[in-house]
């Protein structure tokens, strides 16, 4: 089955530490995008991708880096920068572009981290 | 920068009852919308998209949206719940030919039996 995969489902770590999530889709799906979900604030965009080797700062980017080295693989970089790393974690992709109508995000199971 | 505001966090209802739930945007340009739905343990799905065209539009599981530009809003209802409609809902805007798609805070419904 086609879709995204995303690791560790759950994650401890100590504050000071830096954690990647992984993000990894079979879709052959041009964008991705990490999102952060916190109760009550919805999703907020951290980084997107559009092509390989290339990506731009979400809403929320500062404490986090991603890299795009692989067209299937989006890996999340939660730094001891980031003030309030606990949260769950959405990684998406997309065919194209969100605004072009045919295509909608697909979205992975999460990852939620914890800090401790 | 884009906004979206959903003005209730927490609806209780019992099955049958009707549902509406608000979304409104700060864009003034022309957007997209679309409802995504996340019931407990599963994925982000989206419910439905408004893109052009008719601007009531029906989706998956018998939820419809209506898109009144002139109120910056993409409303989302149900006529009729059921337990299973027990989930949270998001709205989300993106600007047409944009990348970056704007959630709103959610929306935790809980339909009781």
């Amino acid at each position: 089955d086609g879709g995204i995969t995303q690791s560790p489902k759950y994650l401890f770590r100590k504050e000071g530490q830096n954690v990647t999530l992984s993000c990894e889709q079979n879709l052959n799906h041009d964008a991705m995008y990490w999102y952060r979900q916190d109760p009550g604030q919805g999703l907020r965009l951290i980084y997107y991708s559009q092509i390989v080797n290339d990506f731009q700062k979400g809403d929320i980017a500062e404490g986090y880096s991603v890299s795009r080295e692989k067209k299937e693989s989006f890996p999340l970089t939660v730094t001891s920068a980031q003030k309030n790393p606990t949260a769950f974690y959405l990684c998406a992709s997309i065919r194209g572009q969100p605004s072009s109508g045919a295509n909608v995000l697909t979205f992975g199971a999460g990852s939620r981290l914890t800090v401790l | 920068a884009q906004s979206v505001s959903q003005h209730n966090h927490h609806v209780i209802l019992s099955e049958a009852a009707s549902l509406e739930l608000g979304c409104n945007y700060s864009y003034g340009g022309t957007v997209n919308l679309f409802w995504y739905v996340q019931y407990p343990g599963q994925h982000l799905q989206l419910l439905l998209k408004y893109f052009s065209g008719d601007p009531l539009v029906k989706g998956i599981k018998g939820f419809e949206a209506e898109f009144i530009k002139s109120k910056f809003s993409f409303n989302l209802r149900k006529p009729s719940v059921q337990w299973s409609d027990t989930a949270e809902y998001f709205c989300a805007v993106i600007k047409a030919a944009g990348n970056k798609l704007t959630f709103g805070g959610g929306t935790r419904v809980l339909v009781k039996p």
